[in-house]
């Protein structure tokens, strides 16, 4: 286990649901990162939260919808998603100002729009 | 943002052989790292560099860093099946942003 988790690991939902990803890190740190894993694509960053406050967007769609109430637990809620939007997502954290500012990830949670 | 690329996408290597695979910038990086996934897993930190030219090892991987600091690489000796995965290179800025190059995906045959 890498001390970041993800739930739930699967999440089928149709166009119209509402969901939310949850992701909790039990590492003391202070960056927590949202990811999007398609097949044959890179790791697209999607949000960044550091030291609790949102430094990136990268232009992500507003139907996809970040909360980072404390330091350990970020959410990612979900609203009118496309069958594109299809992907694994992956959580991830890591401790700023430290000499070495590894990026621990969740296992993942695997979306299907449907 | 800035970005790495890494060369080949693929690499289909035969059990025992050798390969590399490059992560390459065009502007100067202040440090990289690598990760591996394995199939059906998430991305796991394996190292770090920061100093031009450092090179660093861990059992039959060797990691090196340009002297330029521009691009770096990751060799492999005697591949074994456990080698398979997606490998992929990032850099860190001061706000905590990774930015991941699009991997290279490893494929070992018997």
């Amino acid at each position: 286990e890498t001390g970041v988790t993800q739930t739930p690991r699967h999440l089928v939902m149709g166009m119209t649901n509402k969901k939310s990803l949850k992701c909790e890190q039990h590492l003391g740190h202070n960056a927590m990162y949202w990811y999007k894993q398609s097949a044959k694509k890179p790791l697209e960053l999607m949000f960044v939260y550091s030291l609790e406050e949102r430094v990136e967007n990268n232009s992500v769609p507003s139907r996809f919808s970040p909360e980072c109430p404390n330091s350990s637990h970020l959410f990612l809620h979900l609203h009118t998603l496309q069958p594109e939007d299809s992907a694994l997502y992956l959580c991830a954290s890591s401790r700023l100002l430290a000499g070495r500012t590894e990026a621990f990830f969740g296992q993942g949670t695997r979306l299907t729009v449907v | 943002g800035q970005q790495v690329m890494q060369i080949p996408q693929y690499q289909h290597v035969q059990e025992g052989e050798d390969f590399t695979t490059y992560c390459n910038s065009s502007t100067t990086l202040s440090n990289i790292q690598w990760y591996k996934q394995r199939p059906g897993g998430h991305p796991v930190f394996l190292i770090q560099l920061v100093k031009s030219g450092e090179v660093k090892k861990q059992k039959r991987l060797t990691f090196q860093f340009g002297e330029a600091k521009k691009n770096s690489s990751l060799h492999i000796t005697a591949t074994q099946t456990t080698d398979v995965g997606t490998y992929f290179c990032a850099e860190t800025d001061s706000w905590g942003k990774f930015q991941f190059g699009a991997g290279t995906q490893v494929v070992v045959t018997p």
